[in-house]
């Protein structure tokens, strides 16, 4: 069973710039959410995606977006880059059926995000 | 709108220790409670999962209770090990979006030889 993957692990950008992260759910899994990660913090969920639609977004503007694929991976888009979107970036996939969320989330390694 | 606290933000003890981690939440309307583990700089590991219908889960040295109706859940660690070292996270997933997962802010556990 192939776990969740992110990439790349490290990224370092500018203000103002624009960044993609990327993500590989976990083989089976049919849903992929998005979190941010502050230091000493506990994550905060940005969106989810599922049957390739957002369905719920947390307190983030709209220069964060995202996109699920047929084949459930998923990329996080953020624009107009600010010092405070310097974060670690989870990702995380789960199975949904029957609208039932009932199955366990599972967290890839992260994207450290440094926006300077 | 949910929120989860952690209590202690911080907890040393020396090995082989029995140790408690307390999570509480603020709404009921839950599907599931689950509980991770995360080492500095690293992603979050799994640790058990407990179904709002669910009182409580066991794996090896772990035990995790759930009291939906007081919004409380507790993590139960056996013989503390070094190993054990890490940040423990509470999340509830449900509401008014079922996917979405609510976070505390963790527990940092040392475990001292």
């Amino acid at each position: 069973e192939t776990g969740v993957t992110q990439s790349p692990t490290h990224l370092i950008k500018t203000r103002g710039q624009q960044v993609t992260l990327r993500c590989s759910s976990q083989s089976g899994h049919n849903t992929v959410s998005w979190y941010q990660q502050a230091l000493g913090q506990g994550p905060q969920f940005i969106f989810q995606y599922y049957r390739e639609e957002e369905n719920g977004r947390g307190n983030f503007p709209p220069r964060f977006s995202g996109l699920q694929f047929p084949n459930y991976s998923s990329e996080l888009n953020v624009n107009a880059l600010e010092l405070d979107d310097s974060a670690l970036y989870l990702c995380a996939s789960s199975f949904v059926s029957l609208g039932v969320w009932a199955s366990p989330l599972h967290f890839g390694n992260g994207t450290r995000l440094t926006v300077t | 709108k949910q929120e989860v606290t952690q209590i202690p933000a911080a907890l040393s003890v020396p090995e082989g220790e029995n140790l408690v981690l307390n999570c509480s939440f603020t709404d009921s309307a839950i599907y599931n409670l689950q509980w991770f583990r995360q080492d500095p700089g690293k992603g979050l590991t799994s640790l058990l999962l407990i179904q709002s219908s669910q009182r409580e889960q066991t794996s090896g040295r772990l035990n995790a209770s759930l009291d939906k109706s007081s919004g409380r859940s507790t993590l139960y660690i056996a013989a503390s090990q070094p190993g054990d070292s890490a940040t423990y996270l509470c999340a509830v997933r449900g509401g008014t979006n079922a996917g979405k997962s609510t976070f505390g802010d963790g527990t940092t556990l040392t475990v001292k030889p």
